[in-house]
């Protein structure tokens, strides 16, 4: 089964700032992979995937995220934070045939002034 | 075109009853899926529906249960409630089973007093 690591749960950095969400991921073959950012009290909006191809890929809201399979990681940066993006921020891995996704415990960022 | 829509968005009820979530998905989306999040368990996966009939499930007791009507809505249903049955409720849409890309709605905050 698959399973998603999530090691950082706070997060906290100065806007303007560069940002670095970092996510590990357990599954045998490659696996569909997902980053969602959730603000209080809403749903989960997804921010970019990666099914295959360029390794590197970019999202909306000027995130971006790069899948390194020799590490099992697909982090999640954005090069200058905005203080409307502390949120909480959950990774996901889905592998094939149910596609399911299974999300880490997510990353809550802070973004002070 | 309009998002998922749930409706309540908030409950409160008592240790016992039982009650009925919905859920619209995103129109011409024909796969539905249902998650509990709580601070300490995170995102679980409770059920997928498609076609009207169950197609995935996660590892919740036989009181959660769910169904989907011919216009793909869904509802969800919690019998004999626990205080743990509060958690925020979300459902996510996608156009089919086989299609990774699912949209959240903004869930339904169920409060067990």
């Amino acid at each position: 089964a698959q399973s998603v690591t999530q090691p950082d749960i706070h997060i906290t950095v100065s806007e303007g700032a560069s940002l670095e969400l970092r996510c590990n991921y357990s599954y045998g073959a490659t696996p569909y992979l997902f980053w969602y950012v959730q603000s209080p009290g809403q749903g989960l909006q997804l921010l970019l995937k990666y099914f295959s191809g360029d390794t590197l890929v970019q999202g909306i809201k000027g995130f971006e995220a790069e899948f390194k399979r020799s590490q099992s990681s697909f982090n999640l940066r954005k090069p200058s934070v905005h203080w409307s993006d502390a949120a909480e921020y959950f990774c996901a891995v889905a592998a094939g045939g149910s596609y399911i996704p299974t999300f880490g415990r997510g990353t809550s960022l802070i973004v002070h002034p | 075109k309009a998002g998922v829509t749930q409706t309540p968005r908030y409950l409160i009820k008592t240790r016992g009853q039982q009650v009925t979530l919905s859920c619209s998905p995103i129109s011409g989306h024909r796969s539905v899926s249902w998650y509990q999040q709580t601070p300490g368990q995170g995102l679980q996966f409770l059920f997928e529906y498609f076609s009207e009939t169950q197609r995935n499930k996660g590892n919740f007791p036989g009181r959660f249960s769910g169904r989907q009507f011919s216009n793909s809505r869904s509802e969800m249903n919690v019998s004999t409630l626990e205080l743990g049955d509060s958690a925020l409720y979300l459902c996510a849409s996608k156009t089919g089973l086989s299609h990774t890309e699912a949209f959240f709605g903004q869930g339904t905050r169920l409060t067990v007093v």
